[in-house]
């Protein structure tokens, strides 16, 4: 079965600071790779995914992620970030062919300081 | 487009009480899902659906259950509440995880166990 790991628990950076989520998964075949974001009080919105193709992908508010298959990592990373970045952060993974649950990490809470 | 729709928002039972959490999609998904969220611990799948007629068990069933009479629908079913079913909790629908596509997730419920 497939699991993920979100080692950062809560981040707290300053306004323009760059920021990057660790995500490590551990399954030995294809897999589907997902961030999503929870604003306070809110539900999971998607912030971006991977697939197959580019292992550099863009999601939406500027955020971007690489997938490194030889580390099972899918690290999300953002050149600067704002205030409304506050929220949390879950990475996600789906095991292609055969599974069709989506199996969550433990989220980061990301916390900007103005 | 409404997309997931959980009622209620939030609710408080009492130890023993039963109830039942709605969830509909009007995005003609085949999957659906239901999971809870509690500090710290990220999402656990409780039971999930690939169509209609069709429940299997996530990581956390016990004492809940489900049933996916239509498409459209995915209730959750509590029988007697106990105060660990304190948390909050998300239904979630997609067309077919791993076919570049996500997970769409409703608005949530937040229920207290007293």
């Amino acid at each position: 079965a497939q699991s993920v790991s979100q080692h950062n628990h809560h981040v707290i950076l300053s306004e323009a600071a760059s920021l990057e989520l660790g995500c490590n998964y551990s399954y030995g075949g294809t897999v589907n790779l997902f961030w999503y974001v929870q604003y306070p009080g809110q539900h999971l919105q998607l912030l971006l995914k991977y697939f197959s193709g580019d292992p550099l992908v863009k999601g939406i508010k500027g955020f971007e992620a690489e997938f490194i298959k030889s580390k099972f990592s899918f690290n999300l990373r953002k050149p600067s970030v704002q205030w409304s970045d506050t929220a949390e952060y879950f990475c996600a993974v789906n095991a292609l062919f055969g599974n069709e649950k989506l199996t969550f990490g433990t989220g980061t809470r990301l916390t900007i300081i103005p | 487009n409404a997309g997931v729709t959980q009622t209620p928002k939030f609710r408080i039972l009492k130890i023993g009480q039963s109830m039942t959490l709605q969830c509909t999609q009007d995005m003609n998904h085949n999957y659906m899902y239901w999971y809870r969220q509690d500090p710290g611990m990220g999402l656990k799948l409780i039971y999930y659906s690939v169509g209609a007629g069709i429940t299997d068990k996530g990581e956390v069933p016990n004492g809940y259950n489900v049933s996916r009479s239509t498409t459209e629908d995915f209730p959750l079913r509590l029988e007697l509440a106990a105060p660990s079913q304190t948390s909050v909790y998300f239904c979630a629908s997609s067309i077919l995880l791993g076919v570049d596509t996500e997970a769409f997730f409703g608005q949530g419920t937040r229920l207290t166990v007293v």
